[in-house]
């Protein structure tokens, strides 16, 4: 099926490096989700973004839901070493029956 | 928090058997579940959305005869594989769909842990 655009596919950063993710969709989404799921475990829900334009935080992460609704970012703050694992966005549209488009996924490796 | 219990996490069996995963909200009702599959190192694939008291809705390509879907209480989605065979072997996840009581908007999805199954 149809899947937004998640860039960048992987990253390997330093314990203590600021991290950004951003997913971008030809098509309007009316919310925006991220999501990280641990190896062999179910995606664990991140942030929820209703509005355009919203910018949310939950910890050291922030995201945001773009003014065009086409596209969302995600940024990790000071990272350590549990942040490892991978990270989805996912668009939801009225019209879709609460269905999810997903992203890719960002793979993200720590390094202590 | 809303948390979505899946079972088992972790299934083997002969080709030819069937198999059958529960995923259960805990803590809210679901009217509306999903299946999904994924392979490794890729995202997430709709399978089927599971509506309780209804036939459940199949994605394009997925044989629901293959893949039965029962949705009996508002609490409880089974995924059965019949008559499994070794291209079935993936990892199996299941989300609950809670509700704001709103027609749209901030109906928030609820993921089980997995369940990842062999078939030899």
């Amino acid at each position: 099926g149809q899947q937004l655009n998640q860039s960048p596919q992987s990253m390997f950063i330093q314990e203590g490096e600021d991290v950004s993710m951003n997913c971008t969709s030809s098509s309007i989404f009316n919310t925006w989700l991220w999501y990280k799921q641990d190896p062999g475990e179910g995606p664990v829900l991140l942030i929820a973004l209703y509005k355009a334009g919203e910018l949310t935080s939950n910890g050291r992460l922030t995201a945001q839901f773009g003014i065009t609704r086409k596209d969302s970012f995600l940024n990790i703050s000071a990272s350590i070493p549990s942040d490892v694992g991978i990270y989805f966005c996912a668009g939801q549209r009225e019209t879709s029956g609460s269905r999810l488009t997903f992203g890719e996924g960002t793979q993200l490796t720590v390094n202590p | 928090g809303a948390v979505v219990s899946q079972h088992p996490s972790w299934v083997i069996c002969k080709s030819g058997t069937s198999v059958k995963i529960e995923c259960r909200s805990l803590d809210f009702q679901a009217t509306t579940m999903f299946w999904y599959r994924q392979f490794p190192k890729q995202s997430l694939m709709l399978m089927a959305t599971s509506n309780e008291g209804s036939k459940a809705t199949y994605e394009q390509g997925v044989e629901k005869d293959k893949f039965l879907i029962n949705h009996a209480s508002l609490t409880l989605s089974t995924l059965t594989v019949t008559s499994a065979h070794p291209e079935d072997s993936s990892f199996y996840i299941c989300s609950a769909l809670r509700t704001s009581g709103r027609k749209y908007g901030k109906n928030i999805q609820y993921f089980g842990a997995g369940t990842r199954l062999s078939v030899l």
